[in-house]
């Protein structure tokens, strides 16, 4: 069965540094998203994308952050400068029609 | 603001019997419902949903019931098996009424009740 693939499952990386969690979607999906969970809080939506474009970021996605789609397998997201707050589980999620998210097992980002 | 409320951070059941897993939504826009199954070191599984057009919706040993009235689903799991054992969570979205054909249609998560079925 097809899943959702993340690398690396657990990344350390020093406050400030750019880091880019990596993601190979299921192959004929065309809905892409990124969402992270604070250790003990809940799953929270970061950016979906869409037709080689974002279609939705909530509020936690600022300059910070960007997400690309460079080739047809992978899907990235990129964390600029990161905090100590940035530290949680990152999934990325694919779907091949709406309400459909099929999640990958996550990158643990941990920075100190 | 937490628009999708899972009160119950965690729920112990016997093998055999009936686990009841409860969400409540604040928002009134949202139109369809999912319940998420997530073991550790994995990601989140989808597990059963439910449209507001219906009150309950039955998949094998699960089953989803909505009070749109009372904006509360429930998760039904009869009979739990120790594997059921997982952090479930609710999830809402509005998708419906507030994005554009092709759009993407973005859950917002409950804050998970952790099952454990106990042999």
């Amino acid at each position: 069965e097809p899943e959702v693939t993340q690398t690396p499952s657990h990344q350390v990386t020093q406050m400030g540094q750019e880091v880019i969690l990596r993601c190979v979607p299921i192959s004929n999906h065309l809905y892409f998203y990124w969402y992270r969970q604070i250790l003990g809080q809940k799953v929270e939506f970061l950016v979906s994308f869409y037709n080689n474009e974002i279609s939705e970021k909530s509020e936690i996605f600022d300059d910070q952050f960007s997400v690309e789609r460079p080739d047809g397998s992978n899907f990235t997201l990129k964390i600029r400068s990161t905090k100590l707050e940035d530290s949680a589980m990152y999934f990325c999620a694919s779907g091949q029609v709406r309400y459909e998210q099929y999640f990958g097992p996550g990158t643990r980002l941990t920075v100190t | 603001d937490q628009q999708v409320k899972q009160n119950s951070p965690s729920l112990s059941v016997q093998e055999g019997r009936i686990s009841i897993l409860n969400c409540d939504y604040t928002n009134s826009m949202f139109d369809y419902f999912l319940w998420y199954k997530k073991y550790p070191a994995e990601g989140p599984t989808f597990l059963i949903s439910i449209s507001s057009i219906k009150d309950k919706n039955e998949d094998g040993r699960f089953t989803v019931f909505l009070n749109k009235s009372a904006k509360h689903l429930s998760l039904h799991i009869v009979p739990s098996q120790p594997g059921d054992s997982a952090v479930y969570f609710c999830a809402a979205t509005d998708g419906g009424l507030t994005h554009a054909s092709g759009g993407s249609y973005i859950p917002t998560f409950g804050r998970g009740t952790s099952l454990i079925v106990h042999p």
